[in-house]
């Protein structure tokens, strides 16, 4: 079915530290793993991304690690910042149809 | 490019009106979405299309109706409001499976 299990649903870090949110899903011949961030009040936009023909993928504090044997992506944010609390979300496609995870509330303290 | 665009930004509707969503995107995307988000909740997929004529059902999709008559165009019906309605709904846009969704800025619906 078309399943996208994201843990944890909220994480609280010092300023400095590194959070990590994962997701895990179900069979999907997508081969495409997406991450967005919401600010409050805003639209979903994308961080980062990967496909599955690479393991990882870096962009400044940010990168997204595939486990395909595993089925699960994880987000890595490092030397965490205020400006980097908001909710986080997953995104797999199901054939056409594009489903979120739950969602992770960071909460990054100063 | 203005790219994905919602209107109206907030509405307040009575129990048993309807009304419809606005969604134009301007980049010759083919695929559009609906999504409702509930206060503290993920997004849930309404309606989505995968290009000019052809819609389908997402996750939730009881008491919503869509068409999509251009490329540009996608809107979202209320058939007759409830207030399990009440929720911000955002339209998005890809040009192709795999690719970056774009998101509209949102609507906020109070449904009384």
């Amino acid at each position: 079915g078309e399943n996208v299990e994201q843990h944890p649903s909220t994480l609280s870090v010092q300023e400095g530290d590194s959070a990590v949110i994962k997701c895990t899903y179900s069979d999907s011949a997508s081969n495409y793993f997406p991450w967005y961030k919401q600010e409050l009040g805003k639209r979903p936009q994308l961080i980062i991304d990967i496909r599955s023909n690479v393991g990882e993928k870096k962009d400044q504090r940010i990168a997204v690690t595939l486990n395909k044997t595993a089925k699960h992506f994880s987000l890595h944010i490092t030397e965490t910042q205020p400006e980097d609390s908001a909710v986080y979300f997953c995104l797999r496609g199901y054939g056409n149809k594009l489903v979120f995870g739950a969602g992770t509330i960071l909460r990054v303290k100063s | 490019n203005a790219g994905v665009t919602q209107t109206p930004k907030f509405q307040v509707l009575k129990t048993g009106q309807s009304m419809t969503l606005q969604c134009a995107q301007d980049m010759n995307h083919e695929y559009m979405s609906w999504y409702r988000q509930d206060p503290g909740m993920g997004l849930r997929l309404i309606h989505y299309s995968v290009g000019a004529g052809i819609t389908d059902q997402g996750e939730v999709p009881n008491g919503y109706n869509v068409s999509r008559s251009t490329t540009e165009d996608f809107p979202l019906r209320l058939l007759s409001a409830a207030p399990s309605q009440t929720s911000v709904y955002f339209c998005a846009s890809t040009r192709a499976k795999d690719t970056e969704a774009f998101f509209g800025q949102g609507t906020r619906l109070t449904v009384v």
